[in-house]
């Protein structure tokens, strides 16, 4: 069974500090990964796609990949009350998705 | 910017009526999905489709069709629905590795 494992949270950070969002997988042969964001009722938005070792950053951010340890990472620089949401973690498999259950942050202004 | 739209954002059926939820994409993207997504349950892969009049399915195919006549539409049946049927269904596209996806219909049936 291919599993994607999160935090459920909620993860709460004061506004301007950093957001740290983690997530395992089990499969060993996933090699792409990604990163959504779901506010509550709507759809998630792909916010980061991640295909290699190391650090991938993007505005505020920074997608970390360690694949053998088989953890990705989100980090949010500057967190601010809109990035309030539910953070889903995803691993590509041959052509299917598996998705993590999501952590709630909640950032504090 | 790739666009997909859901038939209906809020659906109220009976159980045992047939549904239909329609999604549909403006590019030329082959594969598409269907996702139930519930609290605690996370998103569920139900059925997917390659291509026209291809289909395979999911985890969770049991009590729900799929039909791919045309490539930029991709509709998910629900052929006798029950309560336990109740969910948002989530559309979603392939382009390359990432998927993206529609704006969610959230089904309930009493």
């Amino acid at each position: 069974q291919k599993e994607v494992e999160q935090n459920s949270g909620p993860l709460s950070v004061p506004e301007g500090a950093i957001a740290s969002l983690n997530c395992t997988y089990s499969d060993r042969g996933s090699q792409s990964f990604f990163w959504y964001r779901q506010y509550s009722g709507k759809s998630p938005e792909l916010i980061m796609s991640i295909y290699s070792n190391g650090d991938k950053e993007d505005g505020r951010f920074t997608a970390q990949l360690n694949k053998a340890s088989q953890y990705v990472s989100l980090l949010i620089r500057d967190s601010q009350p809109s990035d309030s949401a539910t953070y889903l973690c995803a691993s590509l498999w041959g052509q299917n998705f598996v998705f993590g259950p999501g952590t709630r942050l909640s950032v504090l202004p | 910017d790739v666009k997909v739209t859901q038939s209906s954002r809020y659906l109220v059926k009976r159980t045992g009526e047939k549904v239909f939820l329609e999604c549909v994409q403006d590019m030329d993207h082959e594969n598409m999905f269907w996702y139930r997504q519930d609290p605690g349950l996370g998103l569920r892969l139900i059925y997917f489709s390659y291509d026209v009049k291809m289909k395979e399915k999911g985890d969770i195919p049991e009590g729900y069709s799929v039909s791919r006549e045309k490539k930029e539409r991709f509709s998910l049946i629900l052929e006798s629905a029950s309560t336990n049927q109740t969910s948002m269904y989530l559309c979603a596209i392939g382009r390359g590795l990432e998927q993206y996806f529609g704006p969610g219909t959230r089904l309930t049936v009493t």
